[in-house]
This record gives C-alpha cells, structure tokens and sequence, in this order.
C-alpha cells in the first residue's frame, strides 16, 4: 500500500526566504507526482507534475524535483511572498487498469510573514 | 474551458439524516473521482469511475457511501444515515484518460458538517 509524508506538517518564514517541502513515498512505482496548492476553504490547484522518468519540473518561482529511486520529490520555492502562504500538497499516481490512482500527503501549511 | 463543477458548497445536516453531492467533470474527461478530506489531512479517495464503469472503491465505505455516474458524465455521491466523522470536504476530481499525463483537475469541494 502506497504511503506518502511530508515534512515539515508547518512551516512559516519571512518574505524573501527560499523554501524547500519535502515528500516521500514508499513504492518507487509510480506513474507521476504532482504538486497541489490548497487555500483555505478551496480545492486543490495543480502547480507542478512530473512525469516518472523526468528529474524536475519549473514553473515561475517553483521547481519541483523527483528521485523515483530514494521514493522522495521536493518542491523549491524561491523568494517566497505572503500570497503563498497556503496549504501544499504532494500526491503520487500509480495506474490502475488503464486510469490513473493517486495517493496524497497530509500536507505542509505554509505561512509567509511581511 | 470550465472547469469542475460541484454543488452544494456547503451542507449541514444533522447525524442520521442523508446528503447527497453532485459533480459534473471537464468536458472529455472520461475518468471521475471522489475524495473525503478530514481537516488537517490530505484527500483520501472513495471511488473512481472510468466513464460509467467504477475503477475502485476499496475504501468506500459501502454501508452508508453509494455513488453514481449514469452516461459517463456527471455524479452523484450519496452518504445515508451520516455519522459525526463523516464531516469533511468532499472533492470531485477528473482527467483525461490520454496515456501521458494523468493530471487531476478538481472542482472547489462541498463542506459537510454533522451535527
């Protein structure tokens, strides 16, 4: 049964600081990872995926990266601002017939301060 | 392109009663799934379609969860009687079946408070 952490549950830092969230996953056989933001009160908004034989993913300030082999991905937030503060998750797919299966970590609430 | 309609937003019922949600999925997207999110915690899945077909529903709990999706579209999730801890946010979810990317896209959820 597939397992996913993250680590740190929260984390809060001042604006500017570059920020990396962990994720881990028990079965390396997995089709994807992708990263989610969640704002309070709201679903789930896809920031990055990557795609099993890729190393990372860029997108603007974040840049997520993936060892398929150690089971582990992080997410790198660079110059961090308050408007990202919110909840990120990591959620790992694996196919179920010819559909895609996802398990999700708890999450680690960000709080970015002025 | 629209994205993941849910309705309710928001229910409060009272422990014993029924409840039901309805989703409808992005255009074209063949496979549907519905999460339960506790406070605190990340989605955990109940069941997932593929059209109109179910995929899983291993963790559904089938005393009380039933769910529905007649002509492959649009869903319907039903909870009779509900307990306290089914209190949570109920996220619809659905992609593609393209092969590649799998990508979920989700709809805003409904908050479900038992009373």
């Amino acid at each position: 049964k597939q397992e996913v952490t993250q680590i740190p549950a929260a984390l809060s830092v001042p604006e500017g600081e570059n920020l990396v969230l962990n994720c881990s996953f028990t079965d390396s056989a997995i089709y994807n990872l992708q990263w989610f933001r969640q704002d309070p009160g709201k679903g789930l908004t896809s920031l990055l995926l990557i795609q099993s034989s890729q190393r990372e993913q860029t997108s603007g300030r974040l840049n997520a990266s993936l060892d398929k082999s150690s089971g582990r991905s992080t997410l790198y937030i660079a110059a961090s601002q308050p408007g990202d503060s919110a909840t990120y998750l990591c959620a790992v797919t694996q196919l179920n017939t010819n559909a895609g299966k996802s398990t999700f970590g708890d999450g680690t609430t960000l709080t970015v301060k002025p | 392109e629209a994205g993941v309609a849910q309705s309710p937003r928001y229910k409060i019922i009272e422990k014993r009663q029924s409840v039901a949600f309805w989703c409808n999925p992005i255009s074209g997207h063949a496979t549907l799934y519905w999460y339960q999110q506790i406070l605190g915690q990340g989605p955990k899945l109940l069941i997932q379609f593929q059209n109109n077909g179910v995929v899983d529903d291993s963790q559904l709990p089938k005393d009380r969860f039933s769910a529905e999706r007649l002509k492959g579209v649009d869903s319907t999730l039903k909870i009779q009687p509900a307990k306290l801890e089914d209190s949570a946010v109920y996220l619809c979810a659905s992609s593609l079946v393209d092969y590649i990317y799998y990508e979920q896209y989700f709809g805003p959820g409904t908050r479900l408070t038992v009373t």
